[in-house]
């Protein structure tokens, strides 16, 4: 148990539906993170959210939309998606104090997009 | 540019065997590192981390790793491998004054064999 969860853990979709990923962490962390992991490619970190302000964006195309109503809660809302965009997506947290500098990796959500 | 390689994309070992993972990375100052390990289905779980100090780190499940700045590279050993060690390994390294942009290795593939 990671003490970050993420669902669903597996969804199918079609290039026109509408949906959203959450992410949960049980960790008291304040910073948040969604990551892409493709085959064959590094992990591509996505946004960044520090005390449920968005402080990265690394170029991600805005049919992803991320929310962070709060420290505790990661959304990614999902809309006309493309096949490319089939991949495990994975959140992380990381404490903002203390010195440890590590991210905490949910299980991720495999999306698969028809 | 910061980057990190792990040129070994699959290793096969036999059970008890011994095993090192080779991580190179490019940066301009002494970053942090990390060793993450993923089990198919899952997230990323940190095996150990160097931060400052002692240049031999020791993680979880028996593993160790080396950091070696002259040669840049933070190389991930274990003396004798079981079967459940069979996961995928990433290599990552951070900015000291800005761990939110973790990069990632391509991650290399680890199979055992009984």
């Amino acid at each position: 148990e990671t003490g970050v969860t993420q669902t669903p853990r597996h969804l199918v979709m079609g290039m026109t539906n509408k949906k959203s990923l959450k992410c949960e962490q049980h960790l008291g962390h304040n910073a948040m993170y969604w990551y892409k992991q493709s085959a064959k490619k590094p992990l591509e970190l996505m946004f960044v959210y520090n005390f449920k302000e968005q402080t990265e964006n690394n170029s991600v195309p805005s049919r992803f939309s991320p929310e962070c109503p709060n420290s505790s809660h990661l959304f990614l809302h999902l809309h006309t998606l493309q096949p490319e965009d089939s991949a495990l997506y994975l959140c992380a947290s990381r404490p903002t104090s203390g010195g440890d500098h590590e991210q905490f990796f949910g299980p991720g959500t495999r999306l698969t997009v028809l | 540019a910061q980057s990190v390689t792990q040129p070994d994309i699959h290793i096969t070992v036999s059970e008890g065997a011994s095993l090192e993972l080779r991580c190179n990375y490019s940066y301009g100052a002494t970053p942090y590192l990390f060793w993450y390990v993923q089990s198919p289905g899952q997230g990323l779980q940190l095996l150990l981390k160097y931060f400052s100090g002692d240049t031999l780190v020791q993680g979880i499940k028996g593993f160790e790793a080396e950091f070696k700045r002259s040669q840049s590279s933070f190389n991930l050993r274990k003396p004798s491998v079981h079967w459940s060690d069979a996961a995928e390994y990433f290599c990552a390294v951070g900015a000291r004054y800005n761990t939110d942009k973790l990069i990632f290795g391509t991650g290399t593939r680890l199979q055992v064999f009984p």
